[in-house]
């Protein structure tokens, strides 16, 4: 139980473009969902934490006009990345908290964006 | 906000001799310490982790030890093995509240040498 899937795992765009990576929790209801940034041989970053049907809410530092992140439902969240450019290059992670846990994250697979 | 730091960020040691990594965290009002194993190009894997009524928690080589009062937990791994190699990383849940967020130290490479 308690698996989350990321989509796609893979993604290489041009400088300008936009670029929408999914996050869904397939076993489980995730009333939660965060969101990671982390650079080659660096740490895990939060960049937001989102509830499902409200706004998301961005850590310091994170654009959230660049970075649009949408939870519509209790097993979906998007993390859209607009106007990319090289430096948004990265691996970015999800991760899912249930309605019945209080403590436990569950990952996703992780998706790295490749800007060109 | 909460800021954890971790100790060492690299860490080599004999196959079959112990390992212990040192986090400190700043938010007296965590409550949740939890130690993700991550290889390369994978999603972290959650290995163990520590609630703050308990002060110590084993599972087989892996032990976990919490000091509220100093603010830091620190993971053991005994009976090292090759397989065990990987980036280690401890990480405190902000706060108290049920939505918050883990935070996480920035890593440590554990290589075990055969």
């Amino acid at each position: 139980g308690a698996v989350v899937s990321q989509h796609p795992s893979r993604v290489i765009c041009k400088s300008g473009t936009s670029v929408k990576i999914e996050c869904r929790s397939l076993d489980f209801q995730a009333t939660t969902m965060f969101w990671y940034r982390q650079f080659p041989k660096k740490s895990l970053m939060l960049m937001a934490t989102s509830n499902e049907g409200s706004k998301a809410t961005y850590e310091q530092g994170v654009e959230k006009d660049k970075f649009l992140i949408n939870h519509a439902s209790l097993t979906l969240s998007t993390l859209t990345v607009t106007s990319a450019h090289p430096e948004d290059s990265s691996f970015y992670i999800c991760s899912a908290r249930g309605e019945s846990g209080y403590y436990e994250q569950y990952f996703g697979p992780g998706t790295r964006l490749t800007v060109t | 906000g909460e800021n954890v730091e971790q100790h060492p960020s690299t860490l080599s040691v004999q196959e079959g001799d112990s390992a212990v990594i040192k986090c400190t965290y700043s938010d007296s009002a965590s409550n949740y310490f939890p130690w993700y194993k991550q290889e390369l190009g994978k999603r972290p894997q959650l290995i163990i982790d520590i609630r703050s009524n308990v002060g110590e928690k084993k599972d087989q080589r892996i032990a976990v030890t919490l000091n509220k009062t100093a603010k830091h937990f620190s993971l053991h791994i005994t009976e090292t093995q090759p397989e065990d190699s990987a980036v280690y990383f401890c990480a405190a849940k902000r706060g108290n509240s049920g939505n918050t967020p883990l935070v996480f130290g920035k890593g440590t490479r554990l290589s075990v040498i055969a």
